[in-house]
This record gives structure tokens, C-alpha cells and sequence, in this order.
């Protein structure tokens, strides 16, 4: 199975807070792990990806994946209004041998109060 | 500048009609593919192609088609569009098939009356 499931939001949060955004999934076979931003009208942005386990930090964006939970998370110190976007998660698997695709959660709509 | 482009932006057509949307990328990527994304559904691929004249059907394929006869262009057919299509789609694309380094068009907004 390639579900993948996010809370939808919206997450309401003030400006300098500390955001958490998470996903979950069932599918064990996935290693590629990313965080894409998409503001309202436009394409998603990819911000951090992530193979298998473990931290990646980019700026004031984290990245975590937990792949004995099946839980990945992203997030933002310092939170700014520009910040305010919905977030996708997205994960593949890969096996050599063809190309599963990228499964989407269906994005976490985030908004930071000025 | 690295980036894909997507024509049209915005296209209002009717049941029936066969339209293509093209998309084009400066990236010299292999993989390429398209997606729908509808509101409280999420981003749902529609096709994808790992190269030139290899492309395969994601997750919901009815009722398009697509073509990769070079590598930087990989156009979306809708043969005969039905209001059902009404969505919004982005093509993408990345170096590698694993997609970790995916990059997304600005979006087609079609509505089929």
C-alpha cells in the first residue's frame, strides 16, 4: 500500500513559535523522504529531503525520519508569516527496477499570526 | 534559470474537446510526470516517464495520455475531457526516479464545462 497520511490543519501558531509538522505511513518499502511548500496558486516548493533515517537541517527547517515509527516530521524555529503555506510530505520507494512515484499526504495548511 | 514551464496557465474548455497541456523543462532531467491535485484529495500522479519513449500510468491514468519524444518536453493529452478532469495539474520533474530532487511546474488550471 502507498498511503500516507497528514493532518490537514489548519495549524494556527504566533510568529517566533516553534512549528511541528508530521506524517505518518505504512508502507515500509520508502527511503526518500521530502517536505514540500506550496503557497495558495502556485506549484510546490521542495524545501528538504531526506533518505532513510535520521536529521537533516537546512537554516531554520528540520527534518526528521523515524522509519522503526513510520514517522517523518519537519520543523520550523522561528516562525515568520511568510511561513505561512500549506506543507506537503512526500515519500518514494526505489527499487532499481522502476520507479514507484512520489505519494503525497494531503498537505498541512500552516498559518503564523503576526 | 532552472525551471519547468507549463501552457496553459488556465484553460476553460467543454465536455469533449481534446486538449493538450504542454510541459517543458531546462534541467535535462529523465524522470518527468504529471499530477492532479484536487481539494481534499492531495497530489495524485496521473503518469510519469523515466526517459525518452518510456513513460508508465501512476495512480489515476483514465482518461489521459502523455508522449516523451524528447527529453526536455513530455505534453498531457486529455482526448475527451469531462468535467471530472476540472483540477488542477502540475508537471514535474527530477534527475533521478527516486524523485528526491523534484521540481514543480506553476500549475494548469483546467475547467471542463
Amino acid at each position: 500500500q502507498k498511503e500516507v497520511e497528514q493532518d490537514p490543519g489548519p495549524l494556527s501558531v504566533p510568529e517566533g513559535a516553534i512549528v511541528s509538522l508530521n506524517c505518518t505511513y505504512s508502507n515500509s518499502a520508502f527511503q526518500y523522504f521530502m517536505w514540500y511548500r506550496q503557497y495558495s496558486r502556485k506549484g510546490p516548493e521542495l524545501l528538504m529531503y531526506t533518505y532513510s533515517s535520521g536529521n537533516k537541517e537546512d537554516g531554520r527547517f528540520t527534518a526528521q525520519v523515524d522509519k522503526s515509527s513510520k514517522y517523518i516530521s519537519l520543523f520550523i524555529r522561528d516562525s515568520q508569516p511568510s511561513d505561512s503555506a500549506t506543507y506537503l510530505c512526500a515519500m518514494s520507494s526505489y527499487s532499481g527496477g522502476g520507479a514507484d512515484g512520489l505519494t503525497f499526504g494531503k498537505g498541512t495548511h500552516l498559518i503564523i499570526q503576526p | 534559470e532552472a525551471q519547468v514551464t507549463q501552457n496553459p496557465r488556465y484553460l476553460i474548455t467543454v465536455t469533449g474537446k481534446k486538449l493538450t497541456v504542454t510541459c517543458s523543462q531546462n534541467m535535462n532531467h529523465e524522470y518527468m510526470s504529471w499530477y492532479r491535485q484536487d481539494p481534499g484529495l492531495g497530489l495524485r500522479q496521473i503518469y510519469y516517464s523515466m526517459n525518452v519513449e518510456v513513460t508508465d500510468k501512476g495512480d489515476v491514468p483514465e482518461g489521459y495520455k502523455v508522449s516523451r519524444k524528447e527529453k526536455r518536453n513530455f505534453p498531457l493529452i486529455l482526448e475527451s475531457p469531462s468535467p471530472n478532469q476540472t483540477s488542477l495539474y502540475f508537471c514535474a520533474s527530477s534527475l533521478s526516479v527516486a524523485g528526491e530532487t523534484q521540481y514543480f511546474g506553476p500549475g494548469t488550471r483546467l475547467l471542463v464545462l
